[in-house]
């Protein structure tokens, strides 16, 4: 099945400073990469995601990068501030899938805490 | 706010015993899907349902049930309950059956004692 690994697990960057994190998947069926914000106390909060037809999405200070000869994805935050101090989970599933099992459900990486110092 | 609310916000039981979690999806979503979230294991698939039925089943516990009702809401039977069992539970909805983007709930603590 499906098995996605995430780097860094910490982060820790200045305010205004950009952030990366990465994550590669095993599964070349698989064709959505969602991004989630957690926040503690809170449930993941949806971000940003990819479909596999495309390289890169960006919306305002976030951005989000394909590769899927080399099946790794990235996460992209520029000019961070504090607010966006949060665990970051990539994920990848696959759509249209057959019935039934666990193909087409998110497989999340282990997160990524992200420390923005003001 | 997703939209997603789910009840209650912590449950604190015994072991051996038996806990129901509920969740609402957000309006005009069809699929709920539950995950467990745990230190040592992260966000873990279990259960999903589309339109009242069972659609995908992932890392979900012989102990551990759901269903879906024809309102959409859904509940998650969790019985027999062990010191490990103790997590954060999560619903999420989305309104296709797969590959949609996925609401996550605010989640419900359980700690087993």
């Amino acid at each position: 099945g499906e098995n996605v690994e995430q780097h860094p697990s910490t982060l820790s960057v200045q305010e205004g400073d950009s952030a990366v994190i990465k994550c590669t998947y095993s599964d070349s069926a698989s064709n959505y990469f969602p991004w989630y914000k957690q926040e503690l106390g809170k449930g993941p909060q949806l971000i940003i995601d990819i479909r596999s037809n495309v390289g890169e999405k960006k919306d305002q200070r976030i951005a989000v990068t394909l590769n899927k000869t080399a099946k790794h994805f990235s996460l992209h935050i520029t000019e961070t501030q504090p607010e966006d101090s949060a665990v970051y989970f990539c994920a990848a599933s696959t759509s249209g899938s057959n019935y039934g099992g666990s193909q087409g459900n998110l497989i999340f990486g282990k997160g990524t805490k992200l420390s923005v110092k003001p | 706010d997703s939209g997603v609310t789910q009840t209650p916000k912590h449950l604190i039981t015994a072991t051996g015993q038996r806990v129901t979690l509920r969740c609402s999806p957000r309006s005009g979503d069809l699929s709920v899907y539950w995950y467990q979230q745990s230190l040592d294991q992260g966000l873990q698939f279990l259960i999903q349902y589309y339109n009242g039925e069972e659609r995908a089943k992932g890392n979900i516990l012989e102990r551990f049930s759901a269903q879906q009702f024809p309102d959409l809401h859904s509940e998650l039977n969790l019985s027999s309950l062990e010191l490990g069992d103790s997590a954060l539970y999560f619903c999420a909805s989305s309104v296709v059956g797969q590959g949609g983007e996925q609401y996550f709930g605010p989640g419900t603590r359980l700690t087993v004692t």
